[in-house]
């Protein structure tokens, strides 16, 4: 079944703007993955947070975690043509220690 | 180091055809995870496989589909007589470690099915 749900589905701006996507899951966890995909192309691995960590940077990643609203939120500052792609939240699952549970992604477009 | 390769990229099989998936995990990674993709979807857990050994094979229907990872070559996905539903994308993820859920997976750039 489906944990993690984003919103938007999808998302537009103009480059330079931050985009903000979030996350919401259903299950308690141990902690949360974001990755991105490129049109056409495999995933590839952004940022992981652990259920005991609010909050987490890598570069211009910024990724939130709240337990009490099963919430994770991504924001990516200063957008750049190159970070168009989806972007996908994975949880673990509640009965598997290496089982991710992945929500349908946000469709980010970065208009130059 | 070469990446998660998977071949073919693109296959295309009527109806009732077997396909074959391939799947060639990052040097000195022995776990391998098969996912599905349908059209703006998320992924979907099929099977989690170690050399010679099927971990876990949960979210793979329990007719057509079967998975291996031998000793030797890679990791094979097969799918027997295949029906329209079975067209999607088909990702191949690898980690090196012990398999657990904050393993970075690093993934392949997938196989696009589709049935005729």
């Amino acid at each position: 079944s489906q944990q993690g749900e984003e919103d938007p589905q999808a998302l537009s701006i103009q480059e330079g703007e931050n985009a903000t996507m979030n996350c919401s899951y259903k299950t308690s966890i141990n902690n949360l993955q974001w990755y991105r995909q490129n049109s056409g192309r495999g995933l590839v691995h952004l940022i992981l947070i652990r259920s005991n960590e609010r909050e987490k940077h890598s570069g211009r990643l910024r990724v939130t975690l709240d337990t009490s609203k099963k919430s994770s939120s991504l924001l990516i500052t200063a957008s750049r043509a190159a970070d168009t792609a989806s972007y996908f939240c994975a949880t673990d699952a509640e009965d598997s220690n290496y089982q991710l549970i992945w929500g349908a992604g946000t469709k980010l477009i970065i208009k130059p | 180091n070469a990446g998660v390769m998977q071949n073919p990229r693109h296959l295309v099989r009527r109806r009732g055809q077997e396909a074959r998936l391939r799947c060639s995990p990052m040097k000195g990674h022995s776990h391998v995870y098969w996912y599905r993709q349908l059209p703006e979807e998320g992924l979907k857990f099929m099977v989690y496989l170690q050399k010679e050994n099927i971990i876990d094979e949960s979210g793979m229907p329990k007719e057509r589909f079967s998975a291996e990872f031998p000793k030797e070559g890679p990791s094979i996905l097969r799918i027997q007589q295949v029906v329209r539903g079975d067209s999607a994308a088909y990702f191949c993820a690898s980690s090196p470690l012990s398999g657990t859920s904050t393993d970075t997976q690093y993934f392949g750039p997938g196989t696009r099915l589709t049935v005729l």
